[in-house]
C-alpha cells in the first residue's frame, strides 16, 4: 500500500514570497491534515478535511496560509506571503474515517525555511 | 481545548534500560495515538489505544481513562530506539492533539 506522498521535501524562499506544498493521501482515506511543526515542538494543525470540505481551519492564518481539497483527494497548502515564522515542517496525514477513531498516516513532509 | 503535556521533554538512557515516557491530557478522549519521528522527519505510528495495554515487541502502552493519563514503556532500550516520541489524543470526527514530545537519545 503506498503512503502519504509529499512534494517538495525541502524549499528554501525569501520572506514575502509565495509557497505551495502538495499532498496525496492514502487511497482510500476520507480525512486529511495539514500540520506544522516548529522545531522542538509538536505538529500544530492548520486545516482538516473531510472528503473535499473542510472540518476544522480554526487555526489557519487565512490572512496568508490558503488550502483546498479538489475532489476530495490531493491537497495543496499555499502559503501567500511567506514571513520568517513560517519557517517549519509542514506535514500532511490522512486517515481511514469512520465511526470510531483510526489512526494517522503521516508523509515525509516538506521543510520550509523563509529567508 | 485540550491540553496534553509529555514528560519528561528530554531522556538520555544506557541501552538496555527500561524507558517510559508520560502522557497527560486535560479533558475526557475517544482514544490515544502514541508516534515515533526519526531525526529525518519521518513519523511512523506506533500504538492507538482507547483503554487497557497494548504491546509490540519491546514497546508497551498502557491508559488510564480515569486519570486521563498514559505510558509508553520501552524494555531493553537501544540506540536504534533514540528518536523524538509524540502522543496525540483523539476525538470524534479524528480530530488530534499533540504533545510538545519526548526526545529520548539511547547511548550504545
Amino acid at each position: 500500500e503506498a503512503g502519504v506522498a509529499q512534494s517538495p521535501r525541502y524549499k528554501i524562499i525569501e520572506k514575502r514570497q509565495s509557497v505551495a506544498f502538495w499532498c496525496n493521501p492514502i487511497s482510500g482515506h476520507a480525512t486529511l491534515y495539514w500540520y506544522q511543526q516548529i522545531l522542538g515542538q509538536g505538529p500544530k494543525l492548520l486545516i482538516q478535511f473531510q472528503n473535499n470540505g473542510v472540518v476544522d481551519d480554526s487555526q489557519l492564518p487565512k490572512d496568508r496560509f490558503s488550502a483546498e481539497r479538489l475532489k476530495g483527494v490531493d491537497s495543496t497548502l499555499k502559503i501567500q506571503p511567506a514571513k520568517l515564522e513560517d519557517s517549519a515542517v509542514y506535514l500532511c496525514a490522512s486517515s481511514f474515517s469512520g465511526r470510531i477513531l483510526h489512526e494517522q498516516f503521516f508523509g515525509p513532509g516538506t521543510r520550509l525555511t523563509v529567508l | 481545548k485540550n491540553e496534553v503535556e509529555q514528560s519528561p521533554q528530554n531522556l538520555t538512557a544506557q541501552e538496555g534500560e527500561f524507558i517510559t515516557i508520560n502522557c497527560s491530557y486535560s479533558v475526557g478522549i475517544s482514544a490515544l495515538h502514541w508516534l515515533q519521528q526519526h531525526p529525518g522527519g519521518g513519523i511512523v505510528s506506533l500504538f492507538m489505544l482507547s483503554s487497557g495495554k497494548k504491546k509490540h515487541g519491546r514497546l508497551i502502552a498502557t491508559i488510564n481513562i480515569q486519570e486521563k493519563h498514559s505510558s509508553l514503556h520501552i524494555t531493553a532500550s537501544h540506540p536504534r530506539d533514540s528518536a523524538v516520541y509524540l502522543c496525540a489524543v483523539g476525538y470524534n470526527f479524528n480530530k488530534f492533539y499533540f504533545g510538545s514530545g519526548t526526545k529520548l537519545n539511547v547511548k550504545p
